[in-house]
C-alpha cells in the first residue's frame, strides 16, 4: 500500500535553531516529492518539489533532501524563525502531470518554535 | 494574480442538512481538486475536475459530490451531513504540478 510517514509528529525549538523533519514513502511508482507548509487556519504551501533525479532543492532558509533508493526525504530548517511555526507536509506523486488524485500525503510534523 | 478562494470560510450545519461549498482557481487553470483535512486523518483527497470533467475521485461516500463550471470555478456538495463530516475543506488548483491552495472552509456538524 502506498504511504507517506512523518516524523516526528511534533516538535518544538527554539528560536534561531536548527531542525530537520523527516518523511519516509512506499509510493511506487515515483514521480515528485513536495514539501508544504500550513499556517494554522490556511492552505498549504508549496515549499520545494523534487523529482527522483534531485537529492537536494533549497528555497531560503529551507532544505529538503531525496534519496530515491531509500525513499527518504528530510527537510531542513535553518535558523529558525518565529513565523516558521506551521504544520510541514510530506507529499509524494505517483505519476508526472498527472491527475492529482495521485497525490499521497502525509499526515505532517507540526512545528513550534518559541522566543 | 489573485490567488485561490474559497467560499464561505466557515460554515456551521446540522446533521441532514446539505451544504455547497466554492472554489474559484487562479486564473487560467483548468484544473481544481477538493480535500478534506482532519486532525487524525491529515488532509484526503476528495475530487479532481479538469475542464468540467471529473478526473479521478478519491474513497468518499456518494453523498460527497462536485461539478466544475466552464469558467473553472468548482462547487462540491455534501448532502445528508454526519457529524465525521466536521473538517476543514480545501481546494487547490494547479496549471501542472505546483498546486495552490484556497484557505479552506472549515465546516462544523452540529
Amino acid at each position: 500500500k502506498n504511504q507517506v510517514e512523518q516524523s516526528p509528529q511534533s516538535l518544538i525549538i527554539l528560536e534561531g535553531k536548527n531542525c530537520t523533519l523527516q518523511c519516509n514513502y512506499t509510493v511506487s511508482p515515483f514521480s515528485n516529492l513536495r514539501w508544504y507548509k500550513q499556517d494554522t487556519g490556511r492552505g498549504p504551501v508549496s515549499l520545494t518539489i523534487m523529482t527522483f533525479s534531485e537529492n537536494t532543492k533549497s528555497n531560503g532558509r529551507y532544505t529538503a533532501t531525496l534519496d530515491a533508493d531509500t525513499k527518504q526525504s528530510s527537510l531542513h530548517i535553518t535558523a529558525s524563525q518565529l513565523s516558521d511555526s506551521a504544520s510541514y507536509i510530506c507529499v509524494v506523486s505517483e505519476t508526472y502531470g498527472g491527475s492529482q488524485g495521485n497525490l499521497i500525503f502525509g499526515k505532517g510534523t507540526k512545528l513550534s518554535v518559541k522566543p | 494574480k489573485a490567488g485561490v478562494t474559497q467560499t464561505p470560510r466557515y460554515l456551521i450545519k446540522t446533521r441532514g442538512q446539505q451544504v455547497t461549498l466554492s472554489c474559484s482557481p487562479i486564473s487560467g487553470h483548468r484544473s481544481v481538486s477538493w480535500y478534506q483535512q482532519t486532525p487524525g486523518q491529515g488532509l484526503q483527497f476528495l475530487f479532481e475536475y479538469f475542464s468540467e470533467t471529473q478526473r479521478n475521485k478519491g474513497n468518499f461516500p456518494g453523498r460527497f459530490s462536485g461539478r466544475q463550471f466552464s469558467n473553472s470555478r468548482s462547487e462540491m456538495n455534501v448532502s445528508t451531513l454526519e457529524l465525521g463530516d466536521s473538517a476543514l475543506y480545501l481546494c487547490a488548483s494547479t496549471p501542472g504540478e505546483t498546486q495552490y491552495f484556497g484557505p479552506g472552509t472549515r465546516l462544523l456538524v452540529l
